[in-house]
């Protein structure tokens, strides 16, 4: 069956504008989670959904980050008024129920200028 | 304080050789689960393998193997007879919540040479 997706796979904007990054969990999955990974920072959890709900926004870097997941599937992470350094590949997983093991997508590459 | 620590920062062998990437992991909890994943250049995590903090027992999947060990807190992962295609970096992760968020060491970037 299909894989999580995520859209866009590449993303350049400009400091000051806001993203939207699109994450499709594998189909029946009810656990979605996201990462970001960068260079200084090596992969870090971000945000965790059960169903619509996001029990855990503990990694969420700052009040500019936010995410949404409507009719327990698809997720958007939204990044307003981007930085430079919010530059980084962020990839989203999904799991079937937790604590099982979580898919990855290929993730959506963020560069801002 | 890191709780996943992956000590090897590169590894470089010639193809057929073995390959072992050290994991070593820190938590009070004692239920817990602990993984392997795997970036190819392409970018994307692949899922290797799945510890139960309560199965101790090390199996042996085709050339993947590995070494779960609770005493000393260490979960290692052997490639036997590498191959060109097992050239990626090698996360080792930790889950202690019940919802499974993963906590990822800094990976070690395997490189299998002809």
């Amino acid at each position: 069956g299909a894989g999580v997706s995520q859209s866009p796979s590449n993303k350049v904007t400009e400091k000051g504008k806001d993203v939207e990054l699109r994450c499709d969990p594998i189909s029946g999955h009810t656990a979605l989670y996201w990462y970001r990974q960068s260079l200084g920072q090596g992969l870090e959890f971000l945000i965790y959904f059960q169903g619509n709900s996001a029990p855990d926004k503990s990694g969420l870097p700052s009040d500019r980050f936010s995410a949404e997941r409507t009719g327990g599937s698809v997720s958007t992470l939204t990044i307003q008024r981007t930085q430079q350094e919010d530059s980084a590949v962020y990839l989203c997983a999904s799991s079937s129920r937790t604590p099982e093991t979580q898919y990855f997508g290929p993730g959506t590459r963020l560069l801002v200028l | 304080a890191q709780k996943v620590t992956q000590a090897q920062t590169e590894i470089s062998v010639v193809e057929k050789e073995d390959v072992t990437l050290d994991c070593v992991y820190e938590t009070r909890d004692t239920t817990y689960y602990l993984f392997w994943y795997k970036q190819p250049p392409s970018g994307e995590l692949v899922f290797l393998i799945r510890r139960n903090s309560f199965d101790e027992q090390n199996e042996i999947s085709g050339r993947y193997s590995w070494n779960f060990q609770k005493s000393t807190s260490s979960f290692n992962f052997t490639i036997t007879a590498s191959q060109v295609v097992d050239s990626a970096v090698y996360f080792c992760a930790l889950s202690e919540a019940d919802w499974g968020k993963l906590q990822f060491g800094a990976g070690t970037q395997v490189v299998v040479t002809p």
